[in-house]
C-alpha cells in the first residue's frame, strides 16, 4: 500500500523558506495527486495545495500564493513543499497527504508523519 | 469558500456512551466529497468515513457517517477508551479544500 515518509523537523529564522520532502513507497508518484496541509500548534487543519487531477495542474489556497510551491521528482518519488518569506505564524506542523478522488469518494489518505517547522528569530 | 463549523466544540462522554458529532456547511457538498478524520496528540490525522458514510478500511463497524446538502453526522455507537481524540470533517467538493475546526472527544 501507498506509505508516505516525511523529512525531519525544521528550525527557520523569519523571512526565510522552508523545503520539505516526502518520500512516497509502496506506489509511484506520478499515479499518485499530493497535496500538503498545516496544522499550527493546538490549531486545527488547514489544506493548503496540491494537484488536482480534473486541471491537471497544482492548485495553492488563495491565503500562500506567491510564496509557496508544490514540486515532484519522479525519479525519486519524493514531493515537495517549499514555504518562502516564512513567518512566525507559519509554526506549524506540515503534512503530506494522497488525494484520492474517485465515484466512492474522495478523501485524503494517506497522510505523512508530519514535519513540524519552527519559525523563530 | 465553503466553511464547515462542527458542534460540540467539545463533547464530555463515558466508554460506552454513544457520541454524535456533526458538520454543517455553507454551502451544499456533494455527498461523495465529504470525509471525516481523527486525530490523537502527536499523531496525524487517520480517514474514518469518505464519501459521507463509507467506512475506511480497517475502521470499526461502531463508526458512522450519515447526512446530505449541508449537514452531516459521525456517530460512534459504544464509545471505546481509544476512540476519545479530535474528530474533523472535510469537504473536497469545492476549491478550497475546508476542513472544520474540529470536535475534541473527551472522557468525562
Amino acid at each position: 500500500q501507498v506509505q508516505m515518509v516525511q523529512s525531519g523537523a525544521e528550525v527557520k529564522k523569519p523571512g526565510a523558506s522552508v523545503k520539505v520532502s516526502c518520500k512516497v513507497s509502496g506506489y509511484t508518484l506520478t499515479g499518485l495527486s499530493m497535496h500538503w496541509v498545516r496544522q499550527a500548534p493546538g490549531k486545527g487543519l488547514e489544506w493548503m495545495g496540491g494537484f488536482d487531477p480534473e486541471e491537471g495542474e497544482t492548485i495553492y489556497a488563495q491565503k500562500f500564493q506567491g510564496r509557496l510551491s508544490m514540486t515532484e521528482d519522479t525519479s525519486t518519488d519524493t514531493a515537495y513543499m517549499e514555504l518562502s518569506s516564512l513567518r512566525s505564524e507559519d509554526t506549524a506542523v506540515y503534512y503530506c497527504a494522497r488525494y484520492y478522488d474517485v465515484l466512492s469518494g474522495s478523501r485524503f489518505d494517506p497522510w505523512g508523519q508530519g514535519t513540524l517547522v519552527s519559525v523563530s528569530s | 469558500e465553503i466553511v464547515l463549523t462542527q458542534s460540540p466544540g467539545t463533547l464530555s462522554l463515558s466508554p460506552g456512551e454513544r457520541a454524535t458529532l456533526s458538520c454543517r456547511a455553507s454551502q451544499s457538498v456533494r455527498s461523495s466529497y465529504l470525509a471525516w478524520y481523527q486525530q490523537k496528540p502527536g499523531q496525524a490525522p487517520r480517514l474514518l468515513i469518505y464519501g459521507a458514510s463509507s467506512r475506511a478500511i480497517g475502521i470499526p463497524d461502531r463508526f458512522s457517517g450519515s447526512g446530505s446538502g449541508t449537514d452531516f453526522t459521525l456517530t460512534i455507537s459504544r464509545l471505546e477508551p481509544e476512540d476519545f481524540a479530535v474528530y474533523y470533517c472535510q469537504q473536497s467538493g469545492t476549491s478550497p479544500h475546508t476542513f472544520g475546526q474540529g470536535t475534541k472527544l473527551e472522557i468525562k
